[in-house]
């Protein structure tokens, strides 16, 4: 299995939701990566996970609250966020080198009303 | 300043035409580097990468890229654009000491003309 899955694909919240974005990868990788895409823009880092432990947040705003249950699973819990942080959020993952190629996810598309 | 430059922004070919995508960086040492593509709406994808040896890297889809040590540079091609190419394309430069860096550049979007 070669596929970082992302769920849902669309997601629409009001700014006093909660919901949460599911990733999952069965590759064996044991880094795993949030990012957030503005249209027209490249990727911007969000958090990164190595071995299931936090090791990069990209002073992202406490309102994205990131999870990592078990090497294969990455959730990002979002609350109470804003209409700017509508944007399509993409999962990625990777081998142990953080430098090294990653595998992205479809992404979620988020909108937030 | 620690960069990784597409000069590009849009980029218009006919199908059958050569492609060239520019890529440049500003690092002391050489980076990993990486192209990917992304069709609208979409994931990223891993072209190719380079991080030593042969400085010609041949990847997916038919992609090739020539690393230029002299030149700080790491140019995507290919000899016949499909209309299917149409996307937006990544590099991507990823340094192996010191703190993490993973930076992409900011994209050339390619348009593919019947």
């Amino acid at each position: 299995d070669t596929e970082v899955t992302q769920t849902p694909k669309h997601l629409v919240m009001g700014m006093t939701n909660k919901k949460s974005l599911k990733c999952e990868q069965h590759m064996g990788h044991r880094a795993m990566y949030w990012y957030k895409q503005k249209a027209k823009k490249p990727p911007e880092l969000m958090f990164v996970y190595s071995y299931e432990k936090l090791s990069i947040n990209e002073s992202v705003p406490s309102r994205f609250s990131p999870e990592c249950p078990n090497s294969s699973l990455l959730n990002l819990h979002l609350h109470a966020l804003q209409p700017e942080d509508s944007a399509l959020y993409l999962c990625a993952s990777g081998r142990d080198r953080l430098f090294d190629e990653q595998y992205f996810g479809p992404g979620t598309r988020l909108t937030v009303t | 300043a620690q960069s990784v430059t597409q000069p590009d922004i849009h980029i218009t070919v006919s199908e059958g035409a050569s492609l060239e995508l520019r890529c440049n960086y500003s690092y002391g040492a050489t980076p990993y580097l990486f192209w990917y593509v992304q069709s609208p709406g979409q994931g990223l994808q891993l072209l190719l990468k380079y991080f030593s040896g042969d400085t010609l890297v041949q990847g997916i889809k038919g992609f090739e890229a020539e690393f230029k040590r002299s030149q700080s540079s790491f140019n995507l091609r290919k000899p016949s654009v499909h209309w299917s190419d149409a996307a937006e394309y990544f590099c991507a430069v990823g340094l192996p000491s010191g703190t993490y860096k993973y930076i992409f550049g900011t994209g050339t979007r390619l348009k593919v003309l019947a």
